[in-house]
């Protein structure tokens, strides 16, 4: 099975920064990888998918990039309303996979 | 819309089972896989089952192999997640997901349901 990790755990930062999360997998997956934003008590939304591609709807501070192991998500502006958890996701083999999450505190 | 509603979930003795159904609607549900992933309490995503469109193909986690079931009824757009043996650390809220296919690079779960809440417990 493809693991992924995402480290750090948690991490804080100020209105208007610009953020990076990183997603790191067990073996290459080219650029089969989704990224998920979920707000507590909420399902998971789709942010970005094949890496790179931003979901409709979802706005252009959000971006993703990376292939093979290693990816990251960028938020290049940070909002109160990004305060969330983010996990990434592999879509390249079965079973699916999702890192443990990164969780995003505003200050 | 695209609306995703589950549906079935409850307070279950150890070693029981339980029927969980999602109904679709706002968007030709017999054209799309559909996925079940789970969230225990505190915890992260965990990715459990996958049917394709016409049901003929289906992938589970190891975790719930052998004992969870996922089917689906094309003519009442709903997908369900039959569960056997349920054991405390199936305690989750379980969602319903819709795949999109994707040109290239797999695909994407865009669409999830609101979840329901499974509680393991004697």
């Amino acid at each position: 099975d493809i693991q992924l990790t995402q480290s750090p755990s948690f991490l804080s930062a100020s209105v208007g920064d610009r953020v990076t999360i990183p997603c790191r997998a067990s073996q290459g997956i080219s650029s089969y990888l989704a990224w998920y934003q979920q707000k507590p008590g909420k399902a998971p939304n789709l942010l970005i998918y094949a890496a790179s591609t931003l979901q409709n709807g979802v706005p252009s501070r959000f971006s993703g990039s990376g292939s093979g192991t290693e990816f990251t998500l960028t938020i290049s502006g940070l909002q109160p309303e990004d305060s969330a958890t983010y996990y990434c996701q592999q879509v390249h083999s079965y079973p699916f996979t999702f890192g443990p999450g990164t969780k995003v505190d505003i200050k | 819309q695209v609306q995703l509603a589950e549906s079935g979930g409850g307070v279950v003795q150890p070693g029981g089972s339980l029927r969980l159904s999602c109904v679709a609607s706002g968007f030709n549900f017999s054209d799309s896989g559909m996925h079940w992933v789970r969230q225990a309490p505190g915890k992260g995503l965990e990715w459990m089952a996958f049917i394709r469109y016409d049901g003929r193909d289906k992938y589970y986690a190891d975790s719930v192999k052998g004992r969870f079931t996922i089917s689906r009824d094309n003519s009442k757009n709903t997908l369900f997640l039959q569960m056997n043996s349920l054991r405390s650390e199936d305690t989750a809220v379980f969602y319903c997901a819709k795949a999109e296919e994707l040109l290239w690079f797999g695909e994407s779960f865009d669409y999830w349901g609101q979840g329901t809440l499974v509680t393991v417990s004697s």
